[in-house]
């Protein structure tokens, strides 16, 4: 049973760098793609990018200018960095397995709620 | 981008009520098409995925149906704890997108 623990920053300023890690513990952290996902408060959910054991990624078009998806394999983590946060960023965001059997996101993290306010 | 379209956006029914809650999306997807539950303050859970196949674990009082751009949700007899916001996600063409939601109440 794969289980997602993440941790990071939950209050920031306009302008400074949102940073989240996520760790996998109980499955195989190699041959999977490790995504990212937000929330805003009262929203949809928003698919912000991914990354595989080998530090391929794939990113959301609407946020690849300021994304970035990182892996750390000797660790089992994945990182999001997103830059220049204004208020619209405020949201839970979530990190998820991407289950390439199922093509659906099958663990979440618990989710780290990120507010952006000065 | 594929934009997904669920309705209604909310839903009030009682228990033991058949419930169907309707995707659409913005171009034919197959039947690459998911269905996540999310209960106030928790992560979405997988309910169903590829349009019909229940996830592992979840009631088969939920069912989904569906291919190209019209989906449905299911859910017959309906529960007091399947009280939450309903999702579909298209993981057909990149990026996935997801609706709106649907939240349903008792």
């Amino acid at each position: 049973q794969v289980q997602l623990q993440q941790w990071g920053a939950g209050l920031l300023k306009p302008s400074e760098t949102l940073s989240l890690t996520c760790g996998v513990s109980g499955g195989s952290f190699s041959g999977y793609y490790w995504s990212w996902i937000r929330q805003p408060p009262g929203k949809g959910l928003e698919w912000i990018g991914d990354i595989n054991h080998g530090g391929s990624t794939n990113y959301n078009p609407s946020l690849k200018s300021r994304v970035t998806v990182s892996v750390d394999t000797s660790k089992n983590q994945f990182s999001l960095k997103l830059s220049s946060v204004t208020a619209a960023d405020t949201a839970v965001y979530y990190c998820a397995h991407l289950s390439l059997d199922l093509h659906a996101f099958d663990f979440w993290g618990q989710g780290t709620m990120v507010t952006v306010s000065s | 981008d594929i934009q997904m379209t669920q309705s209604p956006s909310s839903l009030s029914a009682s228990v033991g009520d058949r419930v169907t809650i309707t995707c659409r999306a913005s171009q034919s997807i197959s039947t690459y098409l998911n269905w996540y539950q999310q209960k106030p303050g928790r992560a979405p859970k997988l309910l169903i995925y590829a349009a019909s196949r229940l996830q592992s674990g979840v009631p088969s009082r939920f069912s989904g149906s569906g291919s190209g751009t019209d989906f449905t949700l299911t859910i017959i007899s309906l529960q007091p704890d399947d009280i939450a916001s309903y999702y579909c996600q298209q993981s057909h063409t990149a990026p996935c997108s997801f609706g709106q939601g649907t939240k349903l109440e008792i």
